[in-house]
């Protein structure tokens, strides 16, 4: 089946850094990545919707600046989080759309947290 | 109102009963439905999914859609300890590349 690899699956940096995290899809051309965003005891909200090869497109109070989306390549998505701050610590989950396909795969989450 | 409603529980069932979960949804033009299940510090995995009304089976799990009065529903035959988890209905509106919305889950406990 579809399968999202997403790296790194834990991270921690300090306060003013950035961070990047993957997402590849091994076995098929992912046309549209959405990247989530997983507080504690909260569901999935979504941040952004990337299509390959243009813009991401940012749900509404998502800082785009900071929250920097590259879909560069049907197989490749990256989310970086810049200038990272506390409150940016949470659970970072990918997920593709098949193509041709109605169903979504879940890449296995980065957990963030910035000290 | 919420687009995606989930009752967030615990709801409790013991080991061999039958667990049913609800969701309802606002958006009339939805097209296609899953159930996802999460465990604790780990990504959602795809339980069911359904297009149409009425039931779809597969294996212990039974998804129950009726578009008209906005639900969906998962039921879990014979209940084991690692169904435990929380229990994210998702919805998603017409277009293949059409976003997901979730519901906020619901907990459910199975007791020995």
């Amino acid at each position: 089946g579809a399968v999202v690899s997403q790296h790194p699956s834990r991270v921690i940096c300090k306060s003013g850094t950035s961070v990047k995290i993957e997402c590849r899809s091994l076995d098929f051309q992912a046309t549209t990545m959405f990247w989530y965003r997983q507080f504690p005891k909260q569901s999935l909200m979504l941040m952004a919707t990337s299509n390959e090869g243009s813009k991401a497109t940012y749900e509404q109070g998502v800082e785009k600046d900071k929250f920097l989306i590259n879909h560069a390549s049907l197989t490749l998505s990256t989310l970086t989080v810049t200038s990272a701050h506390p409150e940016d610590s949470s659970f970072y989950i990918c997920s593709a759309n098949v193509r041709g396909n109605y169903g979504y795969t879940f890449g296995s989450g980065t957990r963030l947290t910035v000290v | 109102q919420k687009e995606v409603e989930q009752n967030s529980g615990p709801l409790s069932v013991p080991e061999g009963a039958i667990a049913s979960l609800n969701c309802t949804y606002s958006d009339r033009g939805s097209q296609s439905f899953f159930w996802y299940r999460q465990y604790s510090g780990k990504s959602p995995e795809l339980i069911m999914s359904i297009y149409s009304n009425g039931d779809k089976e597969d294996g212990r799990f039974t998804a129950q859609l009726n578009k008209a009065s906005q639900y969906v529903s998962l039921l879990i035959r014979d209940s084991q300890p690692s169904d435990s988890a929380t229990y994210l209905c998702a919805v998603k509106g017409a277009g293949t590349a059409s976003k997901l919305t979730f519901g906020t889950g619901t907990r459910l406990q199975v007791t020995l």
